[in-house]
C-alpha cells in the first residue's frame, strides 16, 4: 500500500508565475490536509478537504491560494502569482474515513517550492 | 509560547544513550501525536496518544501524557545514529475544537553521535 504521494518534489518558479502542487492520498483515505512549513518552523495547517468539498480553509491565505480535491484524481494546491514569501515546503496528509476522533494523519514527502 | 511547543530546541547525545524530548500545549486536546522528520524529508508518524491515556510504548519509544500539566514527553531508549532527526509533537483542537487541525511546534533537533 503506497503512502501519500506528492509531486513534484521540488518546484522552482519565478515571481508572478503559478505553482501547482499535487497530492494523492493513501489508498482508501478520503480526507486530505495541506500544511506549509517555513524554514526552521513547524508545520502550519492550511486546508482540509474531502472529495469535492472544502471542509476548512481557515489556514489558507485569502488571496492567490486555492485547493481542490476532485472526485477523480489528486488533490491540487494552487498558488497564483507566487511571491518570494511563498517559498516553503508544502506537505499533504491523508486520513481514512471515520477518523473523526482518532485523527492519525499520514504525511507525504512534501513539495519544496522555491520562488526566485 | 505556541500550542505544541517542544523543548529542548536541540539535543545532542551519544549513541546508546536515552533521549527525552518534551512538549507543552495550551488548550485541551483529543490526541497528541509525535512525528519525526529527517533533514529535508517528509514527516514520519511515530505514535499517537489519546487524551485518556497516560503512557504508550512502541519499540524503543515511550510517550507519556499529563493532561493536568498539558505536557507530553517522548523518550527514545538506546539511541542510534539513525535516530538523528527533528521531532515534532502535534496536537489537535480538543473539546469544541477542530480535531483534524493539527498544530505543530518548531520541533527538537536530535543529534545522535556515533
Amino acid at each position: 500500500n503506497a503512502g501519500v504521494m506528492q509531486n513534484p518534489r521540488h518546484l522552482v518558479r519565478r515571481r508572478g508565475q503559478e505553482a501547482r502542487l499535487r497530492c494523492s492520498p493513501m489508498k482508501g483515505h478520503s480526507h486530505v490536509y495541506w500544511y506549509r512549513q517555513l524554514p526552521e518552523e513547524g508545520l502550519k495547517f492550511m486546508v482540509y478537504l474531502q472529495k469535492e468539498n472544502i471542509i476548512d480553509e481557515s489556514g489558507m491565505p485569502k488571496e492567490r491560494f486555492s485547493a481542490e480535491f476532485p472526485k477523480e484524481g489528486p488533490s491540487i494546491l494552487r498558488i497564483q502569482q507566487v511571491v518570494r514569501g511563498d517559498s516553503a515546503a508544502y506537505f499533504c496528509a491523508s486520513s481514512p474515513p471515520g477518523a473523526r476522533v482518532y485523527n492519525e494523519q499520514f504525511f507525504g514527502p512534501g513539495t519544496r517550492l522555491t520562488v526566485l | 509560547s505556541q500550542q505544541g511547543e517542544e523543548d529542548p530546541q536541540a539535543l545532542s547525545i551519544q549513541e546508546g544513550e536515552n533521549a527525552t524530548m518534551n512538549c507543552s500545549y495550551k488548550t485541551s486536546i483529543n490526541n497528541l501525536q509525535w512525528y519525526r522528520q529527517n533533514s529535508g524529508r517528509g514527516l514520519v508518524h511515530l505514535i499517537l496518544i489519546r487524551s485518556n491515556e497516560r503512557e504508550k510504548h512502541s519499540g524503543r519509544l515511550r510517550v507519556t501524557l499529563d493532561t493536568s500539566k498539558k505536557s507530553s514527553s517522548l523518550l527514545i531508549t538506546a539511541s542510534r545514529a539513525a535516530d538523528t532527526a527533528s521531532y515534532f509533537c502535534a496536537t489537535d483542537g480538543g473539546s469544541g475544537g477542530s480535531n483534524y487541525k493539527l498544530t505543530f511546534g518548531k520541533g527538537t533537533l536530535l543529534t545522535v553521535n556515533p
